[in-house]
C-alpha cells in the first residue's frame, strides 16, 4: 500500500514570495491534516479535512496560509506572502475517518521550507 | 502553551539494554497517546498507542506505560537496537476532540553498538 506523497521535497524561497504544497493522502483515507513543524519542535496542525470539509483550521494563519483539499482526495497548501518564520517542515498525514479520538494518523516525508 | 512535554531531549543507551522515554502531559481531556519514531529527511512513523481504559500496551520489543493520575506515559524499548536511533515523539489527543494531535518536542535516542 502507498503510504502518504508529499512534493516538493525541498523548496527555498525569498520573503514575501508564494509557495504552494501538494499532498495525496493513502487511499481510501478521508481525514487528512496538515502539520507545521519548526526545527526543535514537535509538529503543530494546522488544518484538517474530513473529505473536502475543514474540520479545524484554528491555528491556521488565515492572513497568509490557504488550503484546499478539490474532490475530497489531494490537498494543496499555500504561503502567500512568506514570512523567515515560516521556515518549517511542513507534514501531511492521513487517517481512516473512523472513530474520533483513536485513530492513527500516518505521516508523509514532508517538504522542508526555507525562507531567506 | 505545551500540552504534551517531553523534557529530555536527548538520550543514549548500550546496545541491548533498556531504553526508557518519557512524557508529561497537562490535557486531562487527552484519552489516547500515541508513540512516533522519526528518521532524519521522513516524516514519523507510528510505533504503539495507549488508549486510557489501559495502563499498559506491548507490541514486541516496544511496550507503553500509562498512569493517568500522574498524567505520564513512558516507552520503554527492550532491547534497544541500533536501527532504534531516531527521534520518538510523544503525542495525545481527546476522544472528544476532531483526531487533533498535540505532540512533544521530541527526544533524540541514540542506540550505541
Amino acid at each position: 500500500e502507498a503510504g502518504v506523497a508529499q512534493s516538493p521535497r525541498y523548496k527555498i524561497i525569498e520573503k514575501r514570495q508564494s509557495v504552494a504544497f501538494w499532498c495525496n493522502p493513502i487511499s481510501g483515507h478521508a481525514t487528512l491534516y496538515w502539520y507545521q513543524q519548526i526545527l526543535g519542535q514537535g509538529p503543530k496542525l494546522l488544518i484538517q479535512f474530513q473529505n473536502n470539509g475543514v474540520v479545524d483550521d484554528s491555528q491556521l494563519p488565515k492572513d497568509r496560509f490557504s488550503a484546499e483539499r478539490l474532490k475530497g482526495v489531494d490537498s494543496t497548501l499555500k504561503i502567500q506572502p512568506a514570512k523567515l518564520e515560516d521556515s518549517a517542515v511542513y507534514l501531511c498525514a492521513s487517517s481512516l475517518g473512523g472513530t474520533r479520538g483513536k485513530e492513527t494518523q500516518y505521516f508523509g516525508p514532508g517538504t522542508r521550507l526555507l525562507v531567506l | 502553551d505545551q500540552q504534551v512535554k517531553q523534557n529530555s531531549p536527548s538520550l543514549s543507551v548500550q546496545e541491548g539494554r533498556i531504553s526508557i522515554l518519557n512524557c508529561d502531559y497537562t490535557n486531562s481531556m487527552f484519552d489516547y497517546f500515541l508513540w512516533y519514531k522519526k528518521y532524519p529527511a521522513e516524516g514519523p512513523t507510528f510505533l504503539i498507542s495507549i488508549s486510557s481504559i489501559k495502563d499498559k500496551n506491548e507490541d514486541g520489543r516496544f511496550t507503553v506505560f500509562l498512569n493517568k493520575s500522574a498524567k505520564h506515559l513512558s516507552l520503554h524499548i527492550v532491547p534497544s537496537q541500533p536501527g532504534d536511533s531516531a527521534v520518538y515523539f510523544c503525542a495525545a489527543s481527546a476522544l472528544t476532540g476532531a483526531n487533533n494531535l498535540f505532540f512533544g518536542t521530541g527526544t533524540r535516542l541514540t542506540v550505541i553498538p
